[in-house]
């Protein structure tokens, strides 16, 4: 089985705080990719990579960047973290044959 | 954008009977529709998926159907089980021949309770 491992399962940061957040994959993986999940939203892209050091926006990068300095690693950073940055966080890599999600971190900022 | 819209929100349904969850998408280039369950406190996790070269597909008491032309795919649940309850999300996005999928795109969720 595909594992995707995300270093905290829960998080509490201070406004202007500057946040990361882990998520490594053990399958050799190009893809891979930061969702952020609130009740009523659903999930939504945040970023994604194709390849080493290759990224791409999604639908609400704002407040966002990441970092893939290695295949199996993909690092979601907040630069000054925000009150409305409070959520839940997944991380997933993919093949032809779907996502398989890391286990989520929920991000407290107070 | 892809833009997902998926209903309904809440879903009740009695132990044995069908469930019905439907998502419209708006970008006719996507092709690949895949469904995930999460149960309360777990990630995500893919139950079912559909290329656009295919109008229907199943999966013991799971099936889901597409209509291209319509824009809209649907999920199938018969003979609901307890176990069946968990939020239900389905996607949308256009995955690259070369391997990998693009970003999906989510529609917001169902909550699906079965009722004993």
């Amino acid at each position: 089985d595909v594992k995707v491992t995300q270093s905290s399962r829960y998080l509490v940061k201070r406004t202007g705080e500057k946040v990361f957040l882990e998520c490594v994959q053990d399958m050799d993986h190009e893809n891979m990719f930061w969702y952020r999940q609130d009740p009523g939203l659903g999930l939504r892209l945040i970023y994604f990579s194709y390849d080493v050091k290759m990224k791409e926006k999604g639908d609400i990068p704002e407040g966002y960047s990441v970092s893939r300095e290695k295949k199996e690693r993909f690092s979601l950073i907040l630069e000054s973290a925000s009150t409305n940055q409070t959520s839940m966080y997944l991380c997933a890599s993919s093949t032809n044959y779907g996502y398989t999600f890391g286990s989520g971190t929920r991000l407290t900022v107070v | 954008g892809e833009n997902v819209e998926q209903h309904p929100s809440t879903l009740s349904v009695q132990e044995g009977d069908s469930a019905v969850i439907k998502c419209t998408y708006s970008d006719s280039a996507s092709n690949y529709f895949p469904w995930y369950k999460q149960e309360l406190g777990k990630r995500p996790q893919l139950i079912i998926d559909i290329r656009s070269n295919v109008g229907e597909k199943k999966d013991q008491r799971i099936a889901v159907t597409l209509n291209k032309t319509a824009k809209h795919f649907s999920l199938h649940i018969t003979e609901t089980q307890p176990e069946d309850s968990a939020v239900y999300f389905c996607a949308a996005s256009i995955s690259h021949s070369g391997g990998g999928a693009d970003g999906l795109t989510f529609g917001k969720g169902t909550h699906l309770i079965i009722q004993p």
